[in-house]
């Protein structure tokens, strides 16, 4: 398997665009988990998904974000408008639930919003 | 908010000595994992612990766990050049059966040659 799969590697758009960022998990995962990493808040859970259905998005900051998960292969996380403080690293992870579960995670979207 | 607190923040040392790292944490937890994130990379799972695990080991790592403290250890022995990175824990809470983690803030640790 090719692990997690997350697209773009990187992203620089100017306030106010829409930004979309892509997820593909390891097949057979049944949960999907989006993060946001940045210096000053480190690692933080925005949203996850259990067989596709948005389990608990409390960690996403604004109305501004907004995911989807439409099929066991597919998840984006979206930021209508982006502001320069979205800018951060996000992560998208993977994981096979049997109890609790080591999570395989993507290596990343570096987003940068001037 | 971050659970997991690590500590020290930042561990240099020489290749070939040991390195500990500890995480203390606030709440009920289903496991801790502790994970691994070279510079410009995702995270990479070491190993986890149950809650009602005491020690566990996985080549030079060995991690202990006290609930009692609510305090988790890690240890990496003989370390080389290439374990330079930063090391998170990560709790899994009772509520959602461990599926949901929360990370610490990290530790960098620096191995020198």
């Amino acid at each position: 398997d090719a692990g997690v799969i997350q697209s773009p590697r990187h992203e620089v758009t100017e306030m106010g665009q829409e930004v979309t960022l892509r997820c593909k998990p390891i097949s057979g995962h049944d949960y999907l988990f989006w993060y946001r990493q940045t210096m000053m808040r480190g690692l933080e859970l925005l949203i996850y998904f259990n067989n596709n259905v948005p389990i608990d998005d409390s960690g996403m900051p604004e109305d501004r974000f907004s995911a989807k998960m439409p099929n066991a292969s597919f998840s984006t996380l979206k930021i209508q408008p982006s502001e320069p403080r979205d800018s951060a690293v996000y992560f998208c992870a993977s994981s096979f639930w049997a109890g609790a579960n080591e999570q395989f995670f993507g290596p990343g979207t570096r987003l940068t919003v001037l | 908010s971050q659970q997991g607190e690590e500590d020290p923040q930042a561990l240099s040392i020489q290749e070939g000595e040991n390195a500990t790292m500890n995480c203390s944490y606030k709440t009920s937890i289903n496991n801790l994992q502790w994970y691994r994130q070279n510079s410009g990379r995702g995270l990479v799972h070491l190993i986890l612990i149950r809650s009602n695990e005491r020690e566990k080991h996985s080549g030079r790592l060995r991690v202990t766990l006290d609930t009692s403290k609510k305090s988790s250890s890690l240890l990496i022995t003989a370390s080389r050049a290439a374990d330079t990175a930063s090391y998170f824990c990560a709790t899994g809470s009772q509520e959602t059966s461990g599926s949901r983690l929360t990370f610490g803030e990290g530790t960098q640790l620096t191995v020198n040659p």
